[in-house]
């Protein structure tokens, strides 16, 4: 899993709250990813950012929110518009090469209750 | 648009016989084309990467992958397979013009019977 570290390792989100997933990157990499992963449909992409204080929407980004204020850290709010959020959403981060691999963090199993 | 494909669900082999989970791509211009393993309740792991060369790509773990552009195909192989290599496999393609985002397979079961 790199120096790509994710928390919590699990979360457990009540009808209507917000809830905030952490990803940090110690590995200097201005490209940072959120993926959602669902069984049998692979890797959908949430948001990506390329660099601080910019993101951009990917495929299914309704009823999630994310920051980069920080290099380091690229949070997702996953928000009560989000009507089924059960996944496992995994971050990760890529070198500026233009050659460069993605490299992933352990993932947040996130559960409704 | 670009896409991947990974044709089985699951793939079968015997301890010791040689492995294959297939995929094929479609994007514009040349890929770069990856592939990752997942074992339980975790993150991605990275195996091995086409970029430009030669067709064989080798990876960690003893892994290798055929590049075939005539049949945008882009195999995972490995010899002789272990018991420890049964996991998930995921194969990725990424274009190189703008963002150079990345697609992702849906993924294959490899399970190895010992």
């Amino acid at each position: 899993d790199g120096g790509i570290t994710q928390s919590p390792k699990y979360l457990f989100r009540k009808e209507g709250q917000n809830v905030t997933l952490s990803c940090e990157q110690n590995l200097n990499h201005d490209a940072m990813y959120w993926y959602r992963q669902d069984p049998g449909q692979g890797l959908r992409l949430i948001y990506y950012s390329q660099i601080v204080n910019d993101f951009q929407k990917g495929d299914i980004a309704e009823g999630y929110s994310v920051s980069r204020e920080k290099k380091e850290s690229f949070p997702l709010t996953v928000t009560s518009a989000q009507k089924n959020p059960t996944a496992f959403y995994l971050c990760a981060s890529r070198g500026d090469s233009p050659l460069g691999t993605q490299y992933f963090g352990p993932g947040t199993r996130l559960l409704v209750l | 648009a670009q896409s991947v494909a990974q044709p089985e669900d699951q793939v079968n082999v015997a301890e010791g016989n040689p492995l294959t989970v297939k995929c094929t791509y479609s994007v514009s211009g040349n890929p770069y084309l990856f592939w990752y393993v997942q074992y339980p309740n975790r993150g991605l792991q990275f195996l091995l990467k086409y970029i430009t060369g030669d067709n064989l790509v080798k990876g960690s773990y003893g892994f290798e992958a055929e590049f075939n552009k005539s049949q945008t195909s882009f195999h995972l192989k490995k010899p002789s397979a272990l018991v420890s290599d049964s996991a998930l496999y995921f194969c990725a393609v990424r274009d190189r013009l703008g963002y150079q985002k990345v697609t992702f397979g849906i993924g294959t079961k490899l399970q190895v019977i010992p």
